[in-house]
């Protein structure tokens, strides 16, 4: 079992639908958890992070987390094609306090 | 606030020939990290320094590469001799302190080929 898992899409999205990225993590000590956006050729930036149980809201993204459930997802309202990158989950890991990455989640915004 | 800086930005080198990595991290961060991405993959974390001793290096292949941090700043990575599976970019980040809830900063990095 992966570490951090994430669906490789690519997911293909409609301009100003919502985006759904999922990601599950094996370390059920896991406490700190992170969304980064990669474009193509790029070095990868923060959009966001959660700690606690449940959503959090920053402009059009929205992180979920479930610690029981081992599952983080981001949400991105009215989609745009700016939006169209890798994004990135990354889990801070109880073990040895360091940041694991996912494979990422191809996302694809069509205008 | 400058961000991370690293050079080259591309390199390109034949197997078992050795090659060089820079970063200058942003200006008061403890903590430094070089990944390695490959195509396709995300970041693995290669080796994490806070200021200028090592506090993880568990997936650095320490046959064949190696890191350092002089004075708590600058960071060099090399690797030799190259192997053709070490063709990815080659990523540095720094953070405040290190902690579990800190934002990491990625600089642009280094796309290595090895043919």
């Amino acid at each position: 079992q992966k570490e951090v898992e994430q669906n490789s899409g690519p997911l293909s999205v409609p301009e100003g639908a919502i985006a759904s990225l999922n990601c599950t993590y094996s370390d059920r000590g896991s406490q700190s958890f992170f969304w980064y956006r990669q474009y193509s050729g790029k070095s990868p930036e923060l959009i966001m992070f959660i700690y606690s149980n449940g959503d959090k809201e920053d402009g059009r993204f929205t992180a979920q987390l479930n610690k029981a459930s081992q599952y983080v997802s981001l949400l991105i309202r009215d989609s745009q094609p700016s939006d169209s990158a890798t994004y990135l989950c990354a889990v801070n890991m109880e073990y040895g306090n360091k940041l694991v990455f996912g494979a990422g989640t191809i996302l694809r915004v069509k205008s | 606030e400058a961000g991370v800086a690293q050079s080259p930005r591309y390199k390109i080198i034949e197997k078992r020939q050795s090659v060089a990595f820079w970063c200058n991290p942003i200006s008061g961060h403890a903590t430094l990290y070089w990944y390695q991405q490959i195509l396709g993959q995300g970041p693995k974390l290669l080796i994490q320094f806070q200021n200028n001793g090592v506090v993880d290096d568990s997936q650095l292949p320490k046959d064949r590469f190696s890191a350092e941090r002089l004075k708590g700043v600058d960071s060099t990575l090399k690797i030799q001799p190259a192997k053709l599976e070490d063709s990815a970019v080659y990523l540095c980040a720094s953070s405040l302190v290190g902690g579990a809830a800190d934002e990491q900063f990625f600089g642009p990095g280094t796309r290595l080929t090895v043919l």
